[in-house]
This record gives structure tokens, sequence and C-alpha cells, in this order.
């Protein structure tokens, strides 16, 4: 069973960007629906967007569509989530997620997900 | 405000059954049967508990079950037991460019 491993704690300056990556231990996630969803403090799941790696063109949810950039690297089997133009209200705990399958109906369905990484966006 | 609306909280005792509700639209949980439920502890990630309105992913207990009627979402968790005791979220695929939405969750209290 594939395990997603996910880069380590960030700590930023407002107007900054970040990069977390997203490695697939035991197995591939090239062929399947990656999503990355965020978790604020106390706060719900918020789908990002997502990509299907062996396709290569990523969805982005609205609301984040001017500042996300989701990249995957084949060879590496890993997914990489870039936010920029970074503020106060963007701390949070970031998932990487795979789905069900490569359908991209699927990406709501998340069944292997990242340890998650906590990014810190202050002055 | 999240997409999808959940009950904040449910409780109930050991042995009981409970349902956590999942209200959308016709343009996510009313129109394809794409939704799903996780489950999800303190400090750690959610688990996909159900998808596809009912199917169970390997491992998950028969104690859980979805259905769904228009509009309305629901998860059922029979038989109670101390470790149900989480936060709840619902998630669609939507036909909107957004593709998922998900639901403000719903916590569990066994009491």
């Amino acid at each position: 069973q594939v395990q997603l491993v996910q880069s380590g704690a960030e700590v930023k300056k407002p107007g900054s960007s970040v990069k977390v990556s997203c490695e697939a231990s035991g197995g591939t996630l090239n062929t399947y629906a990656i999503s990355w969803v965020r978790q604020a403090p106390g706060q719900g799941l918020e789908w990002m967007g997502g990509i299907i790696p062996i396709f290569g063109t990523p969805n982005y949810a609205q609301k984040f569509q001017a500042r996300v950039t989701i990249t995957a690297d084949i060879s590496t089997s890993t997914a990489y989530m870039e936010l920029s133009s970074l503020r106060s209200e963007d701390t949070a705990v970031y998932y990487c997620a795979k789905a069900v399958t490569s359908n991209r109906y699927y990406y709501y369905a998340m069944d292997v997900w990242g340890q998650g990484t906590t990014v810190t966006v202050s002055s | 405000q999240s997409a999808l609306t959940q009950p904040a909280s449910v409780s109930g005792s050991p042995g009981q059954s409970i349902t956590i509700s999942c209200t959308g639209t016709s343009s996510d949980v009313g129109g394809y049967n794409y939704v799903s439920w996780s489950q999800q502890h303190p400090g750690k990630a959610p688990k996909l508990m159900i998808y596809d309105v009912s199917n169970r992913p390997s491992g998950v207990s028969n104690r859980f079950s979805g259905s769904k009627s228009g509009n309305t979402a629901s998860l059922t968790i029979s038989g109670l037991q101390a470790e149900d005791e989480a936060e709840y979220y619902c998630s669609s695929f939507t036909s909107s460019s957004t593709l998922v939405v998900f639901g403000g969750g719903t916590k569990l209290t066994v009491l």
C-alpha cells in the first residue's frame, strides 16, 4: 500500500511563497488523482486543487486559482504544491492525499493521506 | 461558510446508532453519486470511511454505512464505540470548476 511522505514544517514571511512536496513510498502516485487539502487551526478541510501525474494538467479550486501551482514529477513519484503571496490566513496544515482512482471525478474520495505539513505565516 | 452543510455536533451512547447529515445542492450531492465521508481524530490526518455514497474501503468496519436522498447524504454509525469519537467530514464532487467541496465537519461525542 502506497504511503505519502510530505516535507517538513515551514515558517514564512507574509508575501513570500512556500513549496510543499509529497513523495510516494511503497508504490507510485503517478496513476492516481492527487489532491492538496488544507486545514487552518481549529477549522475544517478545504480543497485547494489536484493533479493526475500521468496526465499532468492540474485542477484548482477557484479560491486559490491565482496563487497556487500544483505540479508532479513522475520520475520521482512526487507531487508539489506551491502557494504564493502568503498571508497570515494561510497558516494551516497542508495535506496531500491520493484518490481511489485516476478519474478526475474522484478527487473527492481520498483514501491515503500524507502526514501533513504545518505552514506558519508570520512576520 | 462551507459548501456542504453538516450539524456541528452529534452524540450518542456506546452501542447506540447515530446519523450525520450532509446537505448540498443539485450541483454536488444531489447531482452525482460521488459523496464521501472521512473521520479525523485530533492531530491526525483524515481517514476515508465511505465513498461513492455507500462504498466502504477495505478495512473499514461495517458499522459505518452511507446513503443519499435528494440533496442530502447521510452517514450512519451503528454500535457506537468509544474510538468512534472524532470529527466527521463529508465531501462531494461538484460540477463547478472547484471540483471538490467539503462540509464543515461534525463533532461526534460518545457519551
